[in-house]
């Protein structure tokens, strides 16, 4: 299958402090991509939609400006938290649309915020 | 609104035995049903995948069996295997939705062994 990977696996940061979370296909190109958030042991739950070169769609009750998607290029999205707060500590995954209705997620980035 | 329904929750397999994961969904216009696998800290890897026009596809120890007019597909792991612990989510998609999935609560797996 297609890579998709993720960095930073692993951050810790102050609370009202922003972080950035690449999201990069590897051996394929993404139109779309989208940003999941996930809690401990719950199912994925979509946040926002991206597409090359235009703004995300996102999900109702996800805030836009809080939660800042980038898709620059067809390889790679970025999503930022911006002035993070402890309840935004969650497992965040990325994955990256094929051609044919597949989609392969990243490894996740596990953001925790003091 | 849930529109695809997964179950059970958690399932206990001993090993070299079948576990079977359910799941329904009310959409007649999803036409796309993949299954993932994830471990602990890790995301979601493509498992296995069907679509309407084929009642079950098999790939390796990994069937699924899709019922249409019931609007229900499984996903059945035969001689299971302590290193298929994990969570799976079954899930669906429809072509002119832009490849969004809408995914299942997710089952909890343990093969004991």
């Amino acid at each position: 299958g297609a890579v998709v990977s993720q960095h930073p696996s692993r951050v810790i940061c102050k609370s009202g402090t922003s972080v950035k979370i690449e999201c990069r296909s590897l051996d394929f190109q993404a139109t779309t991509m989208f940003w999941y958030r996930q809690f401990p042991k719950q199912s994925l739950m979509l946040m926002a939609t991206s597409n090359e070169g235009s703004k995300a769609t996102y999900e109702q009750g996800v805030e836009k400006d809080k939660f800042l998607i980038n898709h620059a290029s067809l390889t790679l999205s970025t999503l930022t938290v911006t002035s993070a707060h402890p309840e935004d500590s969650s497992f965040y995954i990325c994955s990256g649309a094929g051609a044919f209705n597949e989609q392969f997620f990243g490894p996740g980035t596990r953001l925790t915020v003091l | 609104q849930q529109q695809v329904k997964q179950s059970p929750q958690s399932l206990i397999v001993q090993k070299g035995g079948i576990s079977i994961i359910n799941c329904a969904y009310e959409n007649t216009a999803f036409d796309y049903f993949p299954w993932y696998q994830q471990f602990p800290g890790k995301g979601p890897a493509l498992l296995i995948a069907i679509r309407p026009d084929v009642s079950e596809k098999k790939e390796g120890r990994f069937t699924i069996s899709f019922n249409k007019s019931a609007k229900q597909f499984s996903l059945h792991i035969m001689d299971s295997q302590p290193g298929d612990s994990a969570t799976y989510f079954c899930a669906a998609s429809m072509d002119n939705a832009g490849n969004m999935l809408t995914f299942g609560g997710g089952t909890r797996l343990m093969v004991k062994p």
